[in-house]
């Protein structure tokens, strides 16, 4: 089947619009995260959806990033009046369940988002 | 703060040289770990991953790494190179108690033929 699917694959925006991104999951993988990764560093955690549970949270980097997932579908990260250090590339991954660590995370292609 | 280090930011090889990355963590207790490879233009990707047993583990295209937990290191070996081995590679943690991973800034290897 597909893999992990995100579009756009490339955003430019201006500063202070809202921006919203999206995933597709593979089918039946229960585990959904976040990632993204800034120009010459690592990918940084921002947030993890497992089933229905309440997510995790605690890598979003301010109150301006949301993130929805319904049920085990599709998710979207919203960034709200976007700064110039948001410009990264945000990629989504997903894993069978998160009950297991030995899950392997798949990721998309990722989006590639320039504030201006 | 926990971290995960890669200390080579760029390396640049010549085919058939013996490639090792280095990959150090700063996490106390037990952890699970991963060596993630993104080829140009490429998704990411699972290189191979460390739970528990034998240190010395075993991943695609010829790519091994051994976890020395006296020296929190998961080092990434591979005998010789190739120049389809040109990629970006990215360790990662997932420490105990968490699910999402946690990333080193990733090292560029490129090979020349």
């Amino acid at each position: 089947g597909a893999g992990v699917s995100q579009s756009p694959s490339n955003k430019v925006t201006e500063k202070g619009k809202d921006v919203e991104l999206r995933c597709d999951p593979i089918s039946g993988h229960t585990a959904l995260y976040w990632y993204r990764q800034r120009l010459g560093q690592g990918l940084e955690f921002l947030i993890y959806f497992q089933g229905n549970s309440a997510p995790d949270k605690s890598g979003l980097p301010s109150d301006r990033f949301s993130a929805e997932r319904t049920g085990e579908s599709v998710s979207t990260l919203t960034i709200q009046r976007t700064q110039q250090e948001d410009s990264a590339v945000y990629l989504c991954a997903s894993s069978r369940s998160s009950g297991s660590i030995n899950n392997e995370q798949f990721f998309g292609p990722g989006t590639r988002l320039t504030v201006l | 703060a926990q971290s995960v280090s890669q200390h080579n930011h760029h390396v640049i090889l010549s085919e058939a040289a013996s490639l090792e990355l280095g990959c150090n963590y700063s996490y106390g207790g037990t952890v699970n770990l991963f060596w993630y490879v993104q080829y140009p233009g490429q998704h990411l990707q699972l290189l191979l991953k460390y739970f528990s047993g034998d240190p010395l583990v075993k991943g695609i295209k010829g790519f091994e790494a051994e976890f020395i937990k006296s020296k929190f290191s998961f080092n990434l070996r591979k005998p010789s190179v190739q120049w389809s081995d040109t990629a970006e590679y990215f360790c990662a943690v997932i420490p105990t108690g968490r699910r999402a991973l946690t990333f080193g800034s990733g090292t560029r290897l490129q090979v020349q033929p």
